[in-house]
């Protein structure tokens, strides 16, 4: 069974800092694993999607890589700001065997804090 | 502006009592998700359709929960009667033509509260 783990649950950083948010998965049957963040009492905002084939993708601050044989995904902020304060869900798709319908499995998200 | 909204966003009702959430997705977008997110079980995915076909309900318990897409524009999500262990938050994504293989789009969701 598909499990998708996101280390630490909480992180606080003070602004200005790098840092890396970490999804892994035990299944590396993947079709493709996307990154969102979430805001308080609002709904996930897409951030970035990597496909299997692909190693990583990059949007202005964020970078995320993708390795399926070890069953991990970084997402990598840099230059934080207290705007990036919000959860960070990461999720997978895959496609079950005996099944014609994919499945998709998020992790229960890291929630960052940025300082001021 | 391309957004996939849901109404109502709140909803408080008393226990076995009939609730339909709605959901308009993006604009040509043919796939629609279904989520319910507590902070017990975090975010899970009830359903989702195709070009208005179910593909996968697995997650949606079926005794009391249906979800419907009368038309391109509007997917539903029911549930008769409603339970306390319903309270959560409801989502609905929105994905292009490749389905769950895409990115989904979410909408801000309906917070259901059953008393």
């Amino acid at each position: 069974k598909q499990e998708v783990t996101q280390i630490p649950a909480a992180l606080s950083v003070p602004e200005g800092e790098n840092l890396v948010l970490n999804c892994s998965f035990t299944d590396s049957a993947i079709y493709n694993l996307q990154w969102f963040r979430q805001d308080p009492g609002k709904g996930l905002t897409s951030l970035l999607l990597i496909q299997s084939s692909q190693r990583e993708q990059t949007s202005g601050r964020l970078n995320a890589s993708l390795d399926k044989s070890s069953g991990r995904s970084t997402l990598y902020i840099a230059a934080s700001q207290p705007g990036d304060s919000a959860t960070y869900l990461c999720a997978v798709v895959l496609k079950p065997q005996y099944s014609s319908a994919s499945k998709i499995i998020f992790g229960s998200g890291t929630r960052l804090s940025i300082r001021p | 502006d391309a957004r996939v909204t849901q109404t109502p966003r709140d909803k408080v009702t008393e226990m076995g009592q009939e609730v339909t959430m709605r959901c308009q997705p993006i604009l040509g977008h043919n796939t629609v998700f279904w989520y319910r997110q507590t902070m017990k079980q975090g975010l899970e995915l009830l359903a989702y359709f195709r070009n208005r076909a179910p593909l996968d309900d697995s997650g949606m318990p079926k005794d009391r929960f249906s979800a419907e897409m009368p038309d391109a524009t509007l997917a539903t999500l029911k549930i008769q009667p409603s339970e306390p262990r319903d309270s959560a938050v409801y989502f609905c994504a929105s994905g292009g033509q490749g389905g769950a293989y895409n990115e989904q789009f979410f909408g801000p969701g309906t917070r259901l509260t059953v008393l």
